[in-house]
């Protein structure tokens, strides 16, 4: 069965520093992943997505992340935070064949100025 | 842009009702899924429905069941409320495509008093 680790349940970062948010995943073939943003009472918001291709792959918000397989890890990066990036981060695998994804338990983004 | 709908943002109801949980999407999108997302544990997948009529069991389909009688809408059924169903409830629906993302709604605060 597939799953979704992120390892981190809470970042603090200030603002303008840059990020790296983590999310390993568990399954034996190519996987495709996805990273979602939620603020607070809202639903979730596709930030990218890893179907195949180049393996840094670009989103909204000035967002990036990276598929690496030999490490099993799709990890989303941003160079330089804003107030507004406050909010929870969920990464989520599927696979083909399967309608289903698999979400992380999140990471919860704080801010500082 | 797809929409994804959810009737209620805030829902209160008493013990052992029965609760009927709405979602509409507007893209013509053949999956459509429900979601539980509680502190800590991520989101939960309780049934999806690839299909009119058609339905699969999720992770957590025990207390809920689903209808869905036209493509666009799908209901998450609560046959008799209790109170470890307190949580967000969130809708998503998605292609029925290799590699689609899911788009999902606002979410519905359920509290079951």
């Amino acid at each position: 069965a597939q799953s979704v680790t992120q390892p981190d349940i809470h970042i603090t970062v200030s603002e303008g520093a840059s990020l790296e948010l983590r999310c390993n995943y568990s399954y034996g073939a190519t996987p495709y992943l996805f990273w979602y943003v939620q603020s607070p009472g809202q639903g979730l918001q596709l930030l990218l997505k890893y179907f195949s291709g180049d393996t840094l792959v670009q989103g909204i918000k000035g967002f990036e992340a990276e598929f690496k397989r030999s490490q099993s890890s799709f990890n989303l990066r941003k160079p330089s935070v804003h107030w507004s990036d406050a909010a929870e981060y969920f990464c989520a695998v599927g696979n083909f064949g399967n309608e289903k994804l698999t979400f992380g338990t999140g990471t919860r983004l704080t801010i500082i100025p | 842009d797809v929409k994804v709908t959810q009737s209620s943002r805030y829902l209160v109801k008493r013990t052992g009702e029965k609760v009927f949980l709405e979602c509409v999407q507007d893209m013509d999108h053949e999956n459509m899924f429900w979601y539980r997302q509680d502190p800590g544990l991520g989101l939960r997948l309780i049934y999806f429905s690839y299909d009119v009529k058609m339905k699969e069991k999720g992770d957590i389909p025990e207390g809920y069941s689903v209808s869905r009688e036209k493509k666009e809408r799908f209901s998450l059924i609560l046959e008799s409320a209790s109170t470890n169903q307190t949580s967000m409830y969130l809708c998503a629906s998605s292609l029925f495509r290799v590699g689609q993302p899911q788009h999902f709604g606002d979410g519905t605060r359920l509290s079951i008093l």
